[in-house]
């Protein structure tokens, strides 16, 4: 059975910093992984999604990379501001998806 | 292009009742998956549907059943509601190339 973990929980950092947040799975026979951010009672919007033949994606300041050997993945954001203030989610794809419990970002101005 | 779209966004009901939650897919999605979502915690699987057909089901009892139609919209039925029901109900249609979208959840109380 998938299991999916984030770490950390939670991050509070200042404005301005770069910063990593980590994903990892037990399965590595995935079709793809896809990060989300969540914000208080929302939904889920879609960050990046990476194809199992894929390495790394990238959009703007955000970049996530996949290692399927180790059954990691990381979310790099780069110069971050309050409004990234929001839940993270990693989910991984095969045949339904399996979601981490996600890190809560905070980002101080 | 239209988004997901869930209907009603909040809802309050009496344990032991039944409801009924709706979802319409994003244009030429044709693979509609359900989560249960508690707070805090990440989204639960319940099941997926492709084509009319479910296709796949988490570790949901028998009364979470669901529907989709012909237009891949689809319906999430829970009976006999039981207070631990109570969570973020969200649904998500795929397209071939694989991924999910998301739409805004249905915020389920059961009192």
């Amino acid at each position: 059975k998938q299991e999916v973990t984030q770490i950390p929980a939670a991050l509070s950092v200042p404005e301005g910093e770069n910063l990593v947040l980590n994903c990892s799975f037990t399965d590595s026979a995935i079709y793809n992984l896809q990060w989300f951010r969540q914000d208080p009672g929302k939904g889920l919007t879609s960050l990046l999604l990476i194809q199992s033949s894929q390495r790394e994606q990238t959009s703007g300041r955000l970049n996530a990379s996949l290692d399927k050997s180790s059954g990691r993945s990381t979310l790099y954001i780069a110069a971050s501001q309050p409004g990234d203030s929001a839940t993270y989610l990693c989910a991984v794809d095969n045949n339904d998806m399996r979601f981490g419990a996600g890190t809560r970002l905070t980002v101080k101005p | 292009e239209t988004g997901v779209t869930q209907s009603p966004t909040h809802l309050i009901k009496t344990r032991g009742q039944q409801v009924t939650l709706r979802c319409s897919s994003q244009s030429g999605h044709n693979t509609v998956s359900w989560y249960q979502q508690a707070l805090g915690q990440g989204p639960q699987f319940i099941f997926q549907y492709y084509r009319e057909e479910e296709n796949g089901r988490g570790n949901f009892p028998p009364r979470f059943s669901g529907l989709q139609f012909p237009n891949y919209s689809s319906e999430l039925n829970v009976n006999a509601l039981e207070l631990d029901d109570s969570a973020l109900y969200l649904c998500a249609s795929s397209p071939r190339a694989g991924g999910a979208f998301f739409g805004q959840g249905t915020r389920l109380t059961v009192v």
